[in-house]
């Protein structure tokens, strides 16, 4: 089966721009996660999707981060404008639902550098 | 708040030694347990895992054990490859949402 693809690979904005990430999960999965992983640290979770609606995205930053998941498939993450604290690499994942013992399925995440 | 704790890296070992890499975890209730992996410029890929106490997750000669009494889940490897190489990360899920918690991550080198 496909991975979870996201979109770029790597980003590289200035201070106070915009940018955005896109996620596609494996088919037929209802739970998609974003996770901000800073160098030398585990991932931390941004936001919860379950199909199209937010279960949690009390680690948001929502003042400048959103996300959505229309249609219950693609999610986009947005961030404006950015810090340079938000210098991270930004993890998608999907799992088949969000049951214990779910394994969550990882795409290769997009880097980004803030300038 | 649910919590991982993780042995501190950098790890640096030889080809074929044993490698033990401890986690232990805080949480309310009874978590799942989990180990990935990440390879450089990769995304993190599932290793093992273990859903209930006891239990022993096994995956490419790596195994973990549910230890509830010492609230522990370390990782082991009886023989391990330059391949191995790379970032280990302890995770639980635990709560109504199922979320991951994650630790801060080993870095495993295996040199020839």
């Amino acid at each position: 089966e496909a991975g979870v693809a996201q979109s770029p690979r790597y980003k590289i904005i200035e201070k106070r721009q915009s940018v955005a990430f896109w996620c596609n999960p494996i088919s037929g999965h209802a739970t998609l996660y974003w996770y901000q992983q800073i160098l030398g640290q585990g991932p931390k979770l941004l936001i919860q999707f379950q199909n199209n609606g937010v279960v949690d995205d009390s680690q948001l930053p929502k003042d400048r981060f959103s996300a959505e998941r229309l249609k219950g498939v693609d999610s986009t993450l947005k961030i404006q404008p950015a810090k340079l604290e938000d210098s991270a690499v930004y993890l998608c994942a999907s799992s088949l639902t969000d049951r214990g013992g779910q394994p969550q399925h990882f795409g290769d995440g997009t880097r980004l550098s803030i300038l | 708040g649910d919590s991982v704790t993780q042995m501190e890296g950098p790890v640096t070992l030889s080809e074929e030694a044993f490698l033990t890499i401890n986690c232990t975890y805080t949480a309310t209730g009874y978590p799942s347990l989990f180990w990935y992996v990440q390879y450089p410029g990769e995304g993190l890929q599932l290793l093992l895992k273990a859903t209930k106490a006891d239990d022993k997750g096994s995956n490419k000669g790596f195994e973990a054990t549910y230890r509830k009494e010492t609230t522990s889940f370390h990782l082991e490897k009886g023989s391990v490859q330059v391949s191995d190489s790379a970032v280990y990360f302890c995770a639980l899920s635990s709560g109504s949402a199922r979320q991951l918690t994650f630790g801060s991550g080993t870095q495993l080198t295996v040199l020839p």
